[in-house]
């Protein structure tokens, strides 16, 4: 089935550097989504991202994150600069909205360790 | 946004016997309602849906049900297998414009 892929799957960084997620995802898909994971805990949204621009955005969406999708390439998302609770499973979800699917479709996550 | 309630945290059975994952919801907007299903360090996957329009879906051993009027929605599965055993997640959508997900059930079914 359709796939939405994610680099890195894992990376470890120190606090207060810079790190970029990179998703690829489904290809006539128009939402774009991050959620961040705890240890297998809630799916947390943090923001959804549609026509080149931010939609909603939860409070989990600090000053220090940002997403973008520069001319239809990776969908990324930002986080400058990383502090410890940063460190989680991101996942990154497309969906075709506007038709009867509406399905969600999960990339295999993007695991960050701030240390 | 949406909140989603979802009971039970943790949820322990025999195999062969049915298991009941209930939800909440607070925005009557919502009108599209997934079940995902996640494995140990693997990425959530649907397993059903229903729309608004409906009260009831089935998908072999899956039933969904939907009460509008109470904003509850439930997943049933029937004659569990050590392979249901996950953790599942329940979700609410308006428009599919933004999916808000319930806390998560681990399930574990007992041979």
């Amino acid at each position: 089935g359709p796939k939405v892929l994610q680099i890195p799957s894992h990376q470890i960084i120190d606090m207060g550097q810079m790190v970029t997620l990179n998703c690829d995802p489904v290809s006539n898909h128009l939402y774009f989504y991050w959620y961040k994971q705890i240890l297998g805990q809630q799916m947390e949204f943090l923001v959804n991202f549609y026509n080149g621009k931010v939609m909603e955005k939860s409070k989990l969406f600090k000053d220090q994150f940002s997403v973008e999708r520069p001319d239809g390439s990776y969908f990324t998302l930002k986080i400058q600069p990383t502090a410890l609770e940063d460190s989680a499973v991101y996942f990154c979800a497309s969906s075709l909205w506007g038709l009867n699917t509406g399905q969600l479709y999960f990339g295999e996550g993007s695991k960050l360790t701030v240390l | 946004g949406e909140q989603v309630e979802q009971l039970p945290s943790i949820l322990r059975v025999q195999e062969g016997s049915s298991a009941s994952i209930n939800c909440s919801y607070e925005d009557s907007a919502s009108n599209y309602f997934p079940w995902y299903k996640q494995e140990p360090g693997e990425n959530p996957k649907l397993i059903i849906d229903i729309r608004s329009n409906m009260e009831r879906k089935q998908i072999q051993e899956l039933i969904v049900l939907l009460d509008k009027k109470a904003k509850r929605f439930s997943l049933h599965i029937t004659d569990t297998q050590p392979g249901d055993s996950a953790m599942y997640f329940c979700a609410a959508s308006e428009g599919y414009q933004n999916f808000y997900f319930g806390k998560g059930t681990s399930l574990t079914v007992i041979p």
